[in-house]
């Protein structure tokens, strides 16, 4: 089974702080992704990376950095953490392929920011 | 901008029957189709996907696909009341990341 991992799964930060947000994926998978999910506004992707030190801007990439310093991990930055970035963020993995890259998601960081 | 778009719900069904689910997008070139299914405060976990034209059946699943008219849908027979969730529409072109409609809620009384 494809395994995802996020390993901090409820985060309570101060605004200004900055904050990681770790994900490693266990099948080799070429792709990774960062989205957030808020009530109305659906599934937004932040940033994306299909390869080690790769990394593509997604819908929403403003206030968000990422890291991809190995294959199996993909690491959500805020550099400094505001109130309005209070979400879940979902970490995902796809294989690359051009018939279609199902993807395999973790199981999700709650962060508040106060 | 790519754009994929349902209903969102709450579509309401009895137990033991059928649930219609449909979906439509934007880009023709779209290639690949994707059905999640996400309980409430958990995440997306995949039901199916689809790539040609016609059904796709897996157990009580049945996604149907009709590109012409930029349309997808996921039929649940029998439905239960473990169903109950929010299901979301994904759609890929090639290397193309996905892109999600916000879901339809689906709720199944007992």
């Amino acid at each position: 089974d494809v395994k995802v991992t996020q390993s901090s799964r409820y985060l309570v930060k101060r605004t200004g702080e900055k904050v990681f947000l770790e994900c490693v994926q266990d099948m080799d998978h070429e792709n990774m992704f960062w989205y957030r999910q808020d009530p109305g506004l659906g599934l937004r992707l932040i940033y994306f990376s299909y390869d080690v030190k790769m990394k593509e801007k997604g819908d929403i990439p403003e206030g968000y950095s990422v890291s991809r310093e190995k294959k199996e991990r993909f690491s959500l930055i805020l550099e400094s953490a505001s109130t309005n970035q209070t979400s879940m963020y979902l970490c995902a993995s796809s294989f690359r392929t051009t018939s279609g890259n199902t993807i395999y998601f973790g199981e999700g960081s709650w962060l508040t920011v106060v | 901008q790519k754009e994929v778009e349902q209903n969102s719900g709450p579509l309401s069904v009895p137990e033991g029957a059928i649930a219609s689910l449909n979906c439509t997008y934007s880009d023709r070139g779209s290639q690949s189709f994707f059905w999640y299914r996400q309980y409430s405060g958990k995440s997306p976990e995949l039901i199916m996907f689809i790539y040609s034209n016609g059904d796709k059946e897996d157990g009580r699943f049945t996604a149907q696909l009709n590109k012409a008219s930029q349309y997808v849908s996921l039929l649940i027979r029998d439905s239960q009341p473990s169903d109950s969730a929010t299901y979301l529409c994904a759609v890929t072109s090639g290397y193309s990341t996905l892109t999600f409609g916000k879901g339809t809620m689906l709720l199944v009384s007992p």
